[in-house]
């Protein structure tokens, strides 16, 4: 079993550039997320889709944009990046949010130059 | 709003010692509880849950009571092992946000020393 697949494992972007970040996960859960993580700050949440076919903000959601192609896959854009989106990108999807558990990918580390 | 809060670390102790991280948690309602555990280079693993007051999670040798009175959630182990290594979230369910959203914690990491 997969799990929650990300692709890819490490960028490097120079200011302006943009790219997606893709996530794909084979459970056949409802709910899908994207977090970031730096240093001191914990995990952040940036947009989530708790179902195919909706998309929400989360706490951090400015400078990018997300799409939910179908039931397994949501991804993550950065249309002109920025040095303050370096970080490492974690993608997790959940069976129906609330309490269930969260199943995370391995991440993205992302160094915008 | 509902917050987590855990220990700063790092926190080394030497194998075999008794591991302690505190968690307390800001809540409306009735929250559940986890702790999640981060591997070098890994994504977060669920570790373990609590979903009502006075349930204890424990998963490899770890526990967490949920203390609705003292509104903490502290992740005990008896012995630990340098395979221990990693860094710890405390974690809660905003049931009351729209998505039942996770908030984490900072995160505390965890050295063992053999």
């Amino acid at each position: 079993n997969a799990g929650v697949t990300q692709t890819p494992k490490f960028q490097v972007l120079k200011t302006g550039q943009s790219m997606t970040l893709q996530c794909a996960q084979d459970m056949n859960h409802n709910s899908m997320y994207w977090y970031r993580q730096d240093p001191g700050m914990g995990l952040r949440l940036i947009y989530y889709s708790a179902s195919e076919g909706t998309t929400d903000k989360g706490e951090v959601p400015n400078g990018y944009n997300v799409s939910r192609l179908n039931k397994r896959e949501f991804s993550l854009r950065l249309e002109s990046a920025a040095p303050s989106q370096t970080s490492v990108y974690f993608c997790a999807s959940s069976d129906r949010g609330g309490s269930s558990p969260l199943h995370f990918g391995n991440g993205t580390r992302l160094t915008v130059t | 709003g509902n917050s987590v809060t855990q220990m700063e670390g790092p926190v080394t102790l030497s194998e075999e010692a008794f591991l302690t991280i505190n968690c307390t948690y800001t809540a409306t309602g009735y929250p559940s509880l986890f702790w999640y555990v981060q591997y070098p280079g890994e994504g977060l693993q669920l570790l373990l849950k609590a979903t009502k007051a006075d349930d204890k999670g424990s998963n490899k040798g770890f526990e967490a009571t949920y203390r609705k009175e003292t509104t903490s959630f502290h992740l005990e182990k008896g012995s630990v092992q340098v395979s221990d290594s990693a860094v710890y979230f405390c974690a809660l369910s905003d049931h009351g946000g729209s998505q039942g959203n996770l908030i984490f914690g900072k995160g505390t990491k965890l050295s063992v020393k053999p």
